[in-house]
C-alpha cells in the first residue's frame, strides 16, 4: 500500500525542541520531504533527505532517515510560535521513469506554547 | 508568474452542479499535479501532467472528476455532477524536475464546499 503515517498532534513549549515522526511504506523512494502548512497558506517545502543519506542539518532543522525501519523524523530546534503549523512528510514515489508523484502523510499538527 | 496560483480560492455549489478549478503554475515548470485535501486529512493525489500529457491519473477518485492542461501552462481540473463528499480543499503544484529530485510547489488551493 502507499501509506505514510504520522502522529496527528504535538505540543511544546517555546524554546523546547519538537520532534516529528514519520513511517513510510515504499522502500525504493529515492527523495522524503517535510512540508510545512501554516493556516490559509499553500504547502511550503521545508527540506528533504536522499534515501543514502541518514541525516541532514539545515539551521534549527534536523533530518534522520532509518531506511531499515522505514522512519524519518524532523528534530525543530528552539522551537518558536513561529513554527506552529501542520507538518506533512511526503515520500517520493517514481513513475515509470518520469516525474515522481509524492505520497503525502496525514500531516501532524504542531502546537508552541509560549 | 512569481507562483502557482489557483483560482477561485473559494467556491460554494449545490449537489449536482458542475465546477471548474483553475491552476496556473509557475512559468516553465513541465509537470504539474492535482492533490486533495479533506478536513483534517493529508493530501490525495489526483492526477499529474507531464506538459498536456497525463502520465497518471490513478487518484482521480470518479469518471466525475476530469482534467486538462493546454501545453505547459494552465489546468483546469472539472467536477461533475457533485457531491457533498467532494467537499475538500483543491491543491496544484507544479515544479521543473531534476532527475529524481522533484521539488513541487504548491499553490493557496481552492475551498470547494458543495451544500
Amino acid at each position: 500500500g502507499e501509506d505514510v503515517e504520522q502522529s496527528l498532534f504535538l505540543s511544546v513549549r517555546e524554546g523546547d525542541s519538537s520532534v516529528i515522526n514519520c513511517t513510510y511504506t515504499d522502500s525504493s523512494s529515492t527523495y522524503l520531504y517535510w512540508y510545512k502548512q501554516e493556516p490559509g497558506a499553500g504547502l511550503q517545502l521545508l527540506t528533504y533527505i536522499f534515501s543514502n543519506m541518514d541525516m541532514k542539518q539545515d539551521q534549527r532543522l534536523t533530518v534522520l532517515l532509518n531506511k531499515k525501519d522505514k522512519h524519518l523524523s524532523l528534530r525543530i530546534a528552539d522551537t518558536q510560535t513561529g513554527d506552529s503549523a501542520i507538518y506533512f512528510c511526503a515520500e517520493s514515489m517514481p513513475h515509470g521513469g518520469a516525474t515522481n508523484k509524492l505520497i503525502f502523510g496525514t500531516g501532524t499538527l504542531l502546537a508552541v506554547q509560549p | 508568474g512569481a507562483g502557482v496560483s489557483q483560482s477561485p480560492s473559494n467556491k460554494v455549489t449545490e449537489k449536482g452542479k458542475d465546477v471548474e478549478l483553475r491552476c496556473d503554475p509557475i512559468s516553465g515548470h513541465t509537470a504539474l499535479y492535482w492533490y486533495r485535501q479533506r478536513l483534517g486529512q493529508g493530501l490525495e493525489f489526483l492526477i499529474y501532467f507531464q506538459g498536456n500529457s497525463a502520465p497518471d491519473k490513478s487518484g482521480l477518485p470518479s469518471d466525475r472528476f476530469s482534467a486538462e492542461r493546454t501545453g505547459e501552462s494552465v489546468s483546469t481540473l472539472t467536477i461533475q455532477r457533485t457531491q457533498q463528499e467532494d467537499s475538500a480543499v483543491y491543491l496544484c503544484a507544479s515544479s521543473f524536475p531534476s532527475g529524481s529530485y522533484n521539488e513541487q510547489f504548491f499553490g493557496p488551493g481552492t475551498r470547494l464546499t458543495v451544500l
